[in-house]
């Protein structure tokens, strides 16, 4: 079946600019993580989504990023007034159940704030 | 808190030959233990895990990885690497199930570089 896809794979924006990055998880996974990979580091833990529970929002780095998502469906992550340290690669990933530690990883999109 | 440190970022081998990727982490709580690998302009792939049992584990293409509770590690090795996998290896730690409910959050090292050389 189909994986983890994320649109765009790549975005350039300026300074300031609102951005949003897209996420499609693999049908029938209830969990739905956001990561950020900024060059020559590890992932970086954002935003978790499970069902219809509240998300944990604690890695987000600050009130610029925010991220929806609809049942168990597309989740959005939205960075506003985009500065340059917001360049990087994010990663979604998804999970088929509560309990299995197995995450599902899209191919990132790359992020360049110019 | 957890943290993941991978001691090299870049290891360079010939083909053929033995490989040991580093990872060390850090925990105040039992964790649950995986090596994911992304090969060039591929995502990220599970490698391997440890959840419990058998401190060694193994993957489907020749990797294992042993679970060394005393020294905190879970090096990745290979006996005999292959052109093919060349690729960033990332080690990660996420915290066991609790309460009933299961939190899969991973916390990464920062990734290993492995360039095998024919």
């Amino acid at each position: 079946g189909a994986g983890v896809s994320q649109s765009p794979s790549n975005k350039v924006t300026e300074k300031g600019k609102d951005v949003e990055l897209r996420c499609d998880p693999i049908s029938g996974h209830t969990a739905l993580y956001w990561y950020r990979q900024r060059l020559g580091q590890g992932l970086e833990f954002l935003i978790y989504f499970q069902g219809n529970s509240a998300p944990d929002k604690s890695g987000l780095p600050s009130d610029r990023f925010s991220a929806e998502r609809t049942g168990e469906s597309v989740s959005t992550l939205t960075i506003q007034r985009t500065q340059q340290e917001d360049s990087a690669v994010y990663l979604c990933a998804s999970s088929r159940r509560t309990g299995a530690h197995e995450q599902y990883f899209g191919p990132g999109t790359r992020l360049t704030v110019t | 808190a957890q943290s993941v440190t991978q001691l090299d970022s870049q290891v360079p081998v010939f083909e053929e030959a033995p490989v040991e990727l580093r990872c060390n982490y850090s925990s105040s709580v039992s964790v649950y233990l995986f090596w994911y690998v992304q090969y060039p302009n591929q995502g990220l792939q599970l490698l391997l895990k440890y959840l419990s049992g058998s401190t060694l584990v193994e993957s489907i293409n020749g990797f294992e990885a042993e679970f060394n509770k005393s020294q905190t590690s879970f090096h990745l090795r290979k006996p005999s690497v292959h052109i093919s996998d060349t690729a960033e290896y990332f080690c990660a730690v996420s915290p066991p199930n609790a309460g009933g409910t299961s939190y899969g959050k991973l916390t990464f090292g920062q990734g290993t570089i492995l360039t095998v050389h024919p």
